[in-house]
């Protein structure tokens, strides 16, 4: 079947470093994408990488890994607007997206 | 900011009747989807469209209907609401191609069945 796996929670301080992993497993591939969404609020569009390797935008970062069936989105210099749930979704071979249950972050002053 | 509207943001309804959640977007782009997401889960695809004229079923469409007469709007609707169907709504409308997962988001129509 379909999957994707990210943690639930994550805890971070303003001003640090995160990482947030996601595995997929899916019917064929055809790129994996990063979406923000903070609470009672739609997602919005972070990333998307299809090749391996890392996309930098700004203080966001998306890494993948093709061969591992890995990727993840790295927030620096964390600002407590930060504090939201990041989605990971990949995109199968009909070019649905399947969705992961997105990881909740929290920001501490 | 995104050009695409639902209404409404927040309806309560009595089990068994018939409501529509419209969903109208300016970007002039192909696809549009409808999908479900309660507090803490993941996104879950109730119907799509390629196009004018084309409509297709997610994984939870077995309860709702839609349309796509224009390229702008793609209502979705539910025949008789049930408890079950509280939730929030999120319809979402992209290119074709290279950026198709690309999804731009309405705000959501936040629906409770009493």
């Amino acid at each position: 079947g379909q999957n994707i796996d990210q943690p639930t929670e994550m805890t971070a301080t303003e001003g640090a470093i995160v990482q947030i992993n996601c595995t997929y497993q899916t019917s064929g591939f055809n790129g994996l994408f990063w979406y923000q969404q903070h609470a009672g609020e739609a997602p919005t569009f972070l990333s998307y990488n299809v090749l391996d390797g890392l996309e930098e935008k700004g203080r966001f970062s998306s890494f993948l890994s093709r061969s591992k069936g890995y990727s993840y989105l790295l927030l620096k210099e964390l600002q407590m607007k930060d504090s939201a749930s990041y989605l990971c979704a990949a995109m199968d071979s009909n070019y649905q997206l399947i969705w992961g249950a997105g990881t909740k972050l929290i920001i501490k002053p | 900011e995104a050009d695409i509207y639902q209404t409404p943001r927040y309806l309560v309804i009595g089990t068994g009747k018939k409501i529509t959640l419209e969903c109208s977007q300016t970007m002039g782009h192909d696809k549009m989807y409808w999908y479900q997401q309660d507090p803490g889960m993941e996104l879950h695809l109730i119907h799509y469209s390629y196009g004018v004229n084309s409509t297709e079923k997610g994984d939870l469409s077995s309860e709702s209907t839609v349309s796509r007469i224009r390229t702008e709007h793609f209502p979705l609707t539910l025949e008789s609401a049930r408890p079950s169907h509280t939730s929030q709504y999120l319809c979402a409308s992209s290119v074709q191609g290279l950026h198709t997962g690309e999804l731009f988001f309405g705000e959501g129509s936040r629906l409770t069945v009493l």
